[in-house]
């Protein structure tokens, strides 16, 4: 079974500092990862998946996340912290399954907070 | 183009009645999910379906049910509803086959009273 863990429920950044969310997997084939995130009172928004190929994704906002296969881990990164990044953030893991599909398992989501 | 869509937006309903929640997927998206976002449980997997067919199915009772139509929307339903099941009911679509992105509709609050 595939499970995806996501250190710290709560990061306090101050605006222009890095942003770090940690996010390691559990999987026994070769995972397809993705990071999502989700604004007050709305669904989810794709950030940046890796499915293949260059291990350094980049995605919308600025964020980028690195597969590290011999850490088993797919941190989200974003150079200097926005106001506007102030979401749940949340790691997820998905297949290949012979069946097809995309069922993803989830991390249980990091709050982010952006300070002045 | 239209992203997922899902109606209501909110649903209140009392113990023991049936909630029925409605998703429309980005158009030629085969594949329809549902996941639950309950208050402290996280985003939990429920139903998946693709080309009409249930393909797998989350730890959920078999009160929870649903169906993909000929058109490719989907119906999630919740029978004898209990207080727990108050949650955030989300809805999303991709193309068939492992790998595509899934994209997410914003929702259906469901509160049980």
């Amino acid at each position: 079974a595939q499970s995806v863990t996501q250190l710290g429920s709560h990061v306090s950044v101050s605006e222009g500092a890095l942003v770090l969310l940690r996010c390691n997997y559990s999987s026994s084939v070769p995972p397809y990862l993705f990071w999502y995130v989700q604004y007050p009172n709305q669904g989810l928004q794709l950030l940046l998946k890796y499915t293949t190929g260059a291990t350094l994704v980049k995605g919308i906002n600025g964020f980028e996340a690195e597969f590290k296969k011999s850490e088993t881990s797919f941190h989200l990164t974003k150079p200097s912290a926005h106001m506007s990044d102030a979401a749940e953030y949340f790691c997820a893991v998905s297949g290949p399954y012979t069946g097809g599909g995309n069922k993803l398992t989830f991390g249980t989501g990091t709050q982010l907070k952006v300070e002045l | 183009e239209a992203g997922v869509t899902q109606s209501p937006t909110h649903l209140i309903k009392t113990r023991g009645q049936q909630a029925t929640l409605r998703c429309s997927p980005i158009s030629g998206h085969t594949s329809v999910y549902w996941y639950q976002q309950a208050l402290g449980l996280g985003l939990q997997f429920l139903l998946w379906y693709d080309e009409g067919e249930e393909r797998n199915r989350g730890n959920f009772p078999p009160r929870f049910s649903g169906r993909q139509f000929p058109n490719y929307s989907s119906e999630l339903n919740v029978n004898a509803l209990e207080l727990e099941d108050s949650a955030l009911y989300l809805c999303a679509s991709s193309f068939g086959g492992s790998g595509n992105t899934i994209y997410f509709g914003e929702g259906s609050w469901l509160t049980v009273v």
